[in-house]
C-alpha cells in the first residue's frame, strides 16, 4: 500500500514556465514532508521542505505548498529552466521516538523543460 | 566540506554471495539510513543507525544487516544474495531528531 503517490510519471514543461509537482499522501500521522531531484547516476538531492504546522515554504525558485485536508502537496518550480530537467522525489516522515523517523518516497515524477 | 560518500561505485556479485557496502556521512551528522532504490521506484528505507545501534528499521529480512561505527561511518552488509537484491543502494546521513536527509551518490549492485 503506497502511502505517498505521484500520481505523474512524467511532466514536460516549456522554459521559463512554470512547472508543478503533485503529491498525495494517506498517513495521517506524517508532519513533515520533504521535495529531493535525482539525476541518473546522482544520488538524491534535497531541494526544499515543510512542517505540517505550515502551509507554504519558500527558497527562491521553489516553492512546496502543503494542503493538509486534502493530504496533498504541490512544488512550484518559477521559472523552470533546463537544468531542473530531472527526476523529483516526494517524501515524507513521521515522528518516531521523539525524533523523525525514515522516508518514505513516492515513485517520483520526470521533469523536462523545454528551451 | 565534504557530503556523504559511498564505496564502491558498482559491484558485481553472483547468487548467494556476501557483499558490504561502505558509508561516510556528512560532517557534522551523526545518523545513517540505507535505502534501496530498484529501477523506477523511490528508494525504500532499509535501517537506520544512530549511536551505534539499529534505531528503525524497514520490512527487509534479516539477510541485511548494519553497523556504524564510533566516527559515524557505516556498512550495510546483505547475505545470501538474490538476484532480486540488484540495485542502487543509497547511504543518507542526518543528525538526530532531524527530519532532512542528505545521500550519498549510491552503490549499484549487480547480482547474476
Amino acid at each position: 500500500d503506497q502511502q505517498v503517490k505521484q500520481n505523474s510519471p512524467s511532466l514536460s514543461v516549456q522554459e521559463g514556465r512554470i512547472s508543478i509537482l503533485n503529491c498525495d499522501y494517506t498517513n495521517s500521522m506524517f508532519d513533515y514532508f520533504l521535495w529531493y531531484k535525482k539525476y541518473p547516476a546522482e544520488g538524491p538531492t534535497f531541494l526544499i521542505s515543510i512542517s505540517s504546522i505550515k502551509d507554504k515554504n519558500e527558497d527562491g525558485r521553489f516553492t512546496v505548498f502543503l494542503n493538509k485536508s486534502a493530504k496533498h502537496l504541490s512544488l512550484h518550480i518559477v521559472p523552470s529552466q533546463p537544468g531542473d530537467s530531472a527526476v523529483y522525489f516526494c517524501a515524507a516522515s513521521a515522528n518516531y521516538g521523539g525524533s523523525q523517523g525514515n522516508l518514505i518516497f513516492g515513485k517520483g515524477t520526470k521533469l523536462s523543460v523545454k528551451p | 566540506d565534504a557530503g556523504v560518500t559511498q564505496s564502491p561505485t558498482h559491484l558485481i556479485k553472483t547468487r548467494g554471495q556476501q557483499v558490504t557496502l561502505r558509508c561516510s556521512p556528512k560532517s557534522g551528522h551523526d545518523t545513517v539510513s540505507w535505502y534501496q532504490q530498484a529501477l523506477g521506484q523511490g528508494p525504500q528505507f532499509i535501517f537506520q543507525y544512530y549511536e551505534e545501534e539499529e534505531r528503525q528499521r524497514g520490512n527487509f529480512p534479516d539477510r541485511f544487516s548494519g553497523h556504524q561505527f564510533p566516527n559515524y561511518s557505516s556498512e550495510l552488509n546483505v547475505n545470501a544474495l538474490l538476484l532480486g537484491d540488484s540495485a542502487l543502494y543509497l547511504c543518507a546521513s542526518s543528525l538526530f531528531g532531524g527530519a532532512e536527509q542528505y545521500f550519498g551518490p549510491g552503490t549499484r549492485l549487480t547480482v547474476t
